[in-house]
């Protein structure tokens, strides 16, 4: 049971670049979520689903896009990196109060 | 104001100190967690509680949900404990609310 997946681990972006950052999950859960960390701050809400083809707004949305064609990925989309997005990316999933958290994304944009 | 909110924000002890991290937190709740991340970034969950007491080796986390707190205590404490340790509010089948994290150093 590999739990939450992310990837990749690290990337280093330049400014303009975009990326997909890729999470699965193999539990089945319906609700799945992408955090953002910057340094020494707790963690928010970029988007989040409660189930496939259902998105919805978290906290600092702007600059990303998400989908959710199947229960297991939900991938975030970065289009047009700025340095603001320099932080490091959780993924995360929940069923019934248990929530799971992907290793992280450490992402950084030149 | 934050829906949930951790105190202290930092905390620096001696090995071997009874350390106690609290939460409060003013949305309602089915669950409440208390997450660990260590440098290099990791989330480990380390209770999901309902209500009452619950106990892990060396941690123990309590919750009084009439008072909307809870708290995470750690007995003698060493210094592989040193992490962020963070409360997270989850509002029956939602998404999970933060707390901002309290930094734990503990010292040799």
């Amino acid at each position: 049971n590999a739990g939450v997946t992310q990837t990749p681990k690290f990337r280093i972006l330049k400014i303009g670049q975009s990326m997909t950052l890729q999470c699965t999950q193999d539990m089945n859960h319906n609700y799945m979520y992408w955090y953002r960390q910057d340094p020494g701050m707790g963690l928010k809400l970029i988007y989040y689903s409660v189930g496939a083809g259902i998105t919805d707004k978290g906290e600092v949305p702007n600059g990303y896009n998400v989908s959710r064609s199947t229960t297991e990925d939900f991938p975030l989309r970065l289009e047009l990196a700025a340095p603001s997005q320099t932080s490091v990316y959780f993924c995360a999933s929940s069923y019934s109060d248990n929530a799971f958290f992907g290793q992280g994304t450490r992402l950084t944009v030149v | 104001k934050n829906e949930v909110e951790q105190s202290p924000q930092n905390l620096t002890a001696q090995e071997g100190e009874f350390i106690t991290i609290n939460c409060s937190y003013s949305v309602g709740i089915s669950a409440l967690h208390w997450l660990q991340q260590h440098p290099g970034g990791g989330i480990v969950s380390l209770f999901m509680l309902s209500s009452g007491k619950k106990k892990h080796g060396r941690l123990i986390a309590t919750i009084n949900i009439q008072e909307k707190h809870s708290s995470l205590h750690i007995t003698a404490s060493h210094p592989r404990d040193s992490a962020v340790y963070i409360c997270a509010a989850f509002p029956g089948g939602s998404r999970l609310t933060f707390g901002e994290g309290t930094q734990l150093t503990v010292n040799p």
